[in-house]
């Protein structure tokens, strides 16, 4: 099984900022098969990103993914009020599928 | 716009079976080539993919090795339903669970709904 560790755990920004997210993954699972999800208090996970680098549907330009590898980031380019929440990466290149254990960004 | 909405018992008494139907509005299951997933949450903890069923009329399955041994997801595709079933259950299968579209990444969602395992 994959293990996807996320870094930092908790990660403290003002609106306006800079946040850069990361996940690393226990071994390669091929191409680059890592999604990225957004989690908001008692609302499912929300699909952000895909193939490591492609945003889903509706997702602003702001949020962009992009490594290879075992190394994958999740970057916002200014963040919005909205913006603050749980992040999970996900791999989806060796079954079972596994989740990151995930990282809180909060406002500062 | 597919929704996904669980249903099923939010009470659950330990060695006995969980059981959760998810019903997809706004297409049908059986519509082009997808799986549907579910997915657990306990509570202030991580995510963790249960497993899916394809939606042709083979059903195939794959599920977590950690849960194999327990769980068994089916389709019901007259009533545009799939359903989990997650057998001898204790206090540690407590969480959210959703139901998804996908297998490798999952871009639908449902709302999730709480299982409590107690007696």
């Amino acid at each position: 099984e994959i293990v996807l560790t996320q870094s930092p755990g908790t990660l403290s920004l003002s609106p306006g900022e800079r946040a850069t997210l990361s996940c690393r993954a226990s071994q390669s699972f091929g191409s680059n098969y890592l999604a990225w999800y957004q989690q908001k208090p008692g609302q499912a996970p929300r699909l952000l990103i895909y193939g490591a680098s492609s945003r889903a549907t509706g997702i602003p330009d702001t949020f962009s993914g992009s490594g290879s590898g075992t190394d994958f980031t999740l970057t916002i380019s200014r963040l919005e009020p909205e913006d603050f929440a749980v992040y999970y990466c996900q791999q989806y290149g060796s079954s079972p599928r596994t989740f990151g254990q995930g990282t809180k960004l909060e406002i500062k | 716009q597919v929704q996904l909405q669980e249903s099923g018992p939010g009470l659950v008494k330990p060695s006995q079976t969980l059981s959760l139907t998810c019903t997809v509005s706004g297409g049908s299951i059986s519509s082009g080539n997808y799986f549907w997933s579910w997915i657990r949450q306990p509570a202030g903890e991580g995510l963790e993919w249960i497993g899916r069923i394809y939606n042709s009329g083979s059903g195939s399955t794959n599920y977590n090795p950690s849960l194999k041994s327990r769980v068994t997801i089916s389709v019901d595709t007259s009533k545009n339903q799939f359903s989990l079933k997650l057998t001898s259950v204790t206090a540690a299968d407590t969480a959210v669970y959703y139901c998804a579209r996908g297998s490798a990444y999952f871009d639908y969602w449902g709302q999730g709904t709480l299982v409590t395992v107690s007696s």
